[in-house]
């Protein structure tokens, strides 16, 4: 089973700065990654598939790179609506997919 | 508009038994796998099963092998999860998602509690 790890758990950021989420695999998935957004009390949405191609109606201000073992989520200026968690799937071996454990974007 | 609506959730006893649904509208169902994801209370998300367009092929985490069983009704664009011999480590929200590899989008989700 492929291993996911995120970086940091938490984030404290301000509104308008750009951050940088990461994602670890612990092998290669090559670019079969994705990455989702969930707001309290809401399911997950799709931003990101095959590591940095966004899901339709996702802003641009949301980018993803990187491929084999690293990967990076980028939000260029991060609005109020932003604040969430995120997470990133693998889907490069299956079953089972596997998510990381998500970072937590919070108000500095 | 995509819309995926789950139903079936609640309280239950260990050892007992859960139907789960999702009712599917605004796609062609029979041209996607079907997925179920779970989200256990103040935690990350878990892969829990998956079935093929024509339900030939299902797939599932080995926490729940030889418990869960999924299934679909193309007739009726709808999607089940047959929950038996739940455990405490089983209560979360149960989402149902469209998609092989990537989900898109995700339905409600429904609460399955698992206490005596």
């Amino acid at each position: 089973e492929i291993v996911m790890t995120q970086s940091p758990a938490t984030l404290s950021v301000s509104p308008g700065e750009r951050v940088t989420l990461s994602c670890r695999a612990s092998q290669s998935v090559s670019s079969n990654l994705a990455w989702y957004q969930q707001k309290p009390g809401q399911a997950p949405r799709l931003l990101i598939y095959g590591a940095s191609t966004r899901a339709p109606g996702i802003p641009a201000r949301f980018s993803g790179s990187g491929s084999g073992t690293e990967f990076t989520l980028t939000i260029s200026s991060l609005q109020s609506e932003d604040f969430a968690i995120y997470y990133c799937q693998q889907y490069n071996n299956w079953p089972p997919y596997t998510f990381g454990q998500g970072t937590k974007l919070e108000i500095k | 508009d995509v819309q995926l609506v789950e139903s079936g959730g609640g309280l239950v006893q260990p050892g007992g038994s859960l139907r789960l649904s999702c009712a599917v509208s605004g796609l062609t169902f029979t041209n996607y796998w079907m997925t179920w994801v779970r989200q256990a209370p103040g935690k990350g998300l878990e892969w829990v099963a998956n079935i093929k367009e024509d339900g030939s092929e299902k797939y599932y985490v080995d926490s729940v092998k030889g418990r869960f069983t999924i299934s679909r009704d193309n007739a009726k664009n709808s999607l089940s999860l047959q929950m038996n011999s739940l455990r405490a480590d089983d209560t979360a929200i149960y989402y149902c998602a469209r998609g092989w590899l990537k989900f898109d989008p995700w339905g409600q989700g429904t609460l399955v509690t698992v206490s005596s």
